[in-house]
This record gives structure tokens, sequence and C-alpha cells, in this order.
């Protein structure tokens, strides 16, 4: 697509249950980021992948979050058991490789809302 | 890991002033990004700069890479409402993800 599209634009969800963020990054980047971001605060990185290999997922706050993307396109952020700590917007970008010349192109993000 | 520091953190101005805002790190980066975020969207590519002591201009917008590398300057020139936001820069070490600065917040009084 033409931009990196983020769904859905906005989440409430009740403690305790699972949730599921999806991110559909631009044709043909190879490499796809989440970051967190808590109200008013900066750019937390989460996970990194970059085609086949295998993903960075140094950024992960606990175990309760995982990530994939499927057929090198899609990726899926799933939070699991959420708690109120949780709720922050959630953005994704993508880029060609690691980004080098062209930098990050970031999705309007997800702001879920753990009740 | 590496850290990016902005300053200042945050900044109220009256329309039509000039502002400037800064980026420095301990560490020596390759590439320098200018990011901005509005309100309720992502963060929006800028300027890029690629080689130390590069000037850059887009609009009102310039940004300079400093001479150490280890720095990068956003200047914006005559500001206008629709400036408000959060500025983020972001640094590229080599052969690494690039590292974002925590924000400068930006506010236009009419």
């Amino acid at each position: 697509g033409a931009g990196v599209s983020q769904s859905p634009s906005n989440k409430v969800t009740e403690k305790g249950k699972d949730v599921e963020l999806r991110c559909d990054p631009i044709s043909g980047h190879t490499a796809l980021y989440w970051y967190r971001q808590s109200l008013g605060q900066g750019l937390e990185f989460l996970i990194y992948f970059q085609g086949n290999s295998a993903p960075d997922k140094s950024g992960l706050p606990s175990d309760r979050f995982s990530a994939e993307r499927t057929g090198g396109s899609v990726s899926t952020l799933t939070i699991q058991r959420t708690q109120q700590e949780d709720s922050a917007v959630y953005l994704c970008a993508s880029s060609l490789a690691t980004g080098g010349v062209y930098g990050y192109t970031f999705g309007s993000g997800t702001r879920l809302t753990v009740v | 890991g590496q850290q990016l520091n902005q300053s200042p953190q945050s900044m109220f101005i009256q329309e039509g002033e000039d502002v400037s805002m800064n980026c420095t790190s301990s560490s020596i980066f390759n590439t320098w990004l200018w990011y901005k975020q509005d309100p309720g969207e992502g963060p929006v590519l800028l300027i890029a700069l690629y080689k130390a002591g590069e000037l850059t201009s887009n609009g009102r917008l310039t940004a300079q890479f400093g001479i150490t590398r280890k720095d990068s300057f956003l200047n914006i020139s005559a500001s206008i409402p629709s400036d408000v936001g959060i500025y983020f820069c972001a640094g590229h070490p080599y052969g690494q993800n690039f590292v974002f600065g925590p924000g400068t917040r930006l506010s236009v009084l009419p």
C-alpha cells in the first residue's frame, strides 16, 4: 500500500483480556518495527523484523508481549492478559532494509486503553 | 545502549517566533533524521541528514548535521499554529537500527 496501515485505530479492552494489533507495512519494505508510546512520552522500541532473519525481541517488556510477521509482510503484535500499564499508542513502522538512508515510515498507531 | 538527548523537552512560543532545538549523543552517527508527530498521528519524516556539517532546508525548517557527528540541530522560522507537535530526532549508528530521542514538545501561542 501507499503507507503503513495499522488496525484498529483505537481499542478499549478489559484488564486480563488478550488483544491483537495489526500492521500492514509498505509493499517492498523488508524491515518492520513496533514501538510503544505512553502518554506524553517518547518512542519505546519493542521488536524488529528484517526479512527472514530471527526478530530482535530485545525491547519486549514482558513475556505477555509477542509478535509475528507472516510471509514477510503483515505483522501482528499480541498482548496477553492485558494490564492497565499496557495502555499506550502502539506504532508500527517499516523501512527498506535497515533504513540507513531513507529512515522509517510510521503508521498512525493503535491507541490501546485497558480498563 | 546508545541514547539521544533532546533539548528543550518542551517549549511555548508565540506565533511568528523562530524555534531552535537540538539533539546530542555520546556516540557518532552516520545519519540524522528529524520527525514531527502531530497529535493522534504517527511521526512523519521532515528532514534527513547524511554528512557531517550538512545543512538542509525544507520550507521554514532547517536542520544541520553537527561536525562532530554527535549532534544535530533543527530550526523553525516564523512559527505558525500548525507547527505544534512533538519533534523527534533519530540517529543511525553504522549497521544498526535508528535510535530515537525523547522528543521536544512544541506549543505555539496565537
